[in-house]
């Protein structure tokens, strides 16, 4: 069973839509993480959600809306997509926050492609 | 905690050690990490060492870390062609609670038969 999992694996989509992504975990973990990974392979935090509570929110466009319907899931929204936010975008859950017991497990990634 | 710094490429042949270096500059880190990406997959956790640690050995995988240079090595001994991929080094935010990850750009390691 994948512990980490997102949905789609592949989103093309033209300039000025709407788009979800989705993430689920089975861990039991608490917190759940978004990462962006750009073309050049830099991977940077977006935000972070602890039991449903968001407690990481990095400079990330408005346009981005987290929301966590229950631990176990975080979906990322985008409105108006542009081109710019062509990326892999990576799901990611941890059991806590505070050291390297609480690894961060990722998800096999969403590559995001606006047209 | 931003700056993390590695080398983009590093080629081996198969059997030789390899060894992937990195420069953080937060010196109040308390962990650093190694993740391993293969092609389309996401980043698998390979190692970890707390930062009053010197070396951590785990089978063929040697972290080394020189705090005072803020300089962190992974070095994997008789690499293998499964072992392409490319490697972040990540460290955590110094005195943080909140699991910020800070990564570098990742060296792509690629082994020859």
């Amino acid at each position: 069973d994948t512990a980490v999992s997102q949905t789609p694996k592949y989103l093309v989509t033209q300039m000025g839509n709407d788009k979800s992504i989705k993430c689920e975990q089975n861990l039991g973990h608490d917190t759940m993480y978004w990462y962006k990974q750009d073309s050049k392979k830099f991977l940077k935090i977006m935000f972070s959600y602890n039991n449903k509570e968001l407690i990481i929110n990095e400079t990330v466009p408005n346009r981005f809306s987290p929301k966590s319907p229950d631990k176990a899931h975080l979906n990322l929204h985008i409105n108006s997509l542009e081109l710019g936010d062509s990326a892999v975008y990576f799901c990611a859950s941890s059991q806590d926050t505070t050291g390297p017991t609480d690894t961060q497990y990722f998800g096999p990634g969403t590559r995001l492609t606006v047209l | 905690g931003e700056d993390v710094e590695q080398s983009l490429f590093l080629s081996v042949r198969e059997g030789d050690s390899s060894v992937i270096n990195c420069t953080y500059t937060d010196s109040s880190s308390t962990y650093l990490y190694w993740y391993k990406q293969e092609p389309g997959a996401g980043l698998q956790l390979l190692t970890y060492i707390f930062s009053n640690m010197d070396m951590k050995q785990d089978q063929r995988l040697t972290v080394l870390l020189n705090k005072k240079d803020k300089h962190l090595s992974l070095r994997i001994a008789d690499t293998q062609t499964g072992d392409s991929a490319i490697y972040f080094c990540a460290e955590t935010e110094g005195g943080s609670t909140l699991g910020r990850l800070y990564f570098g750009r990742g060296t792509q390691l690629t082994v020859w038969p």
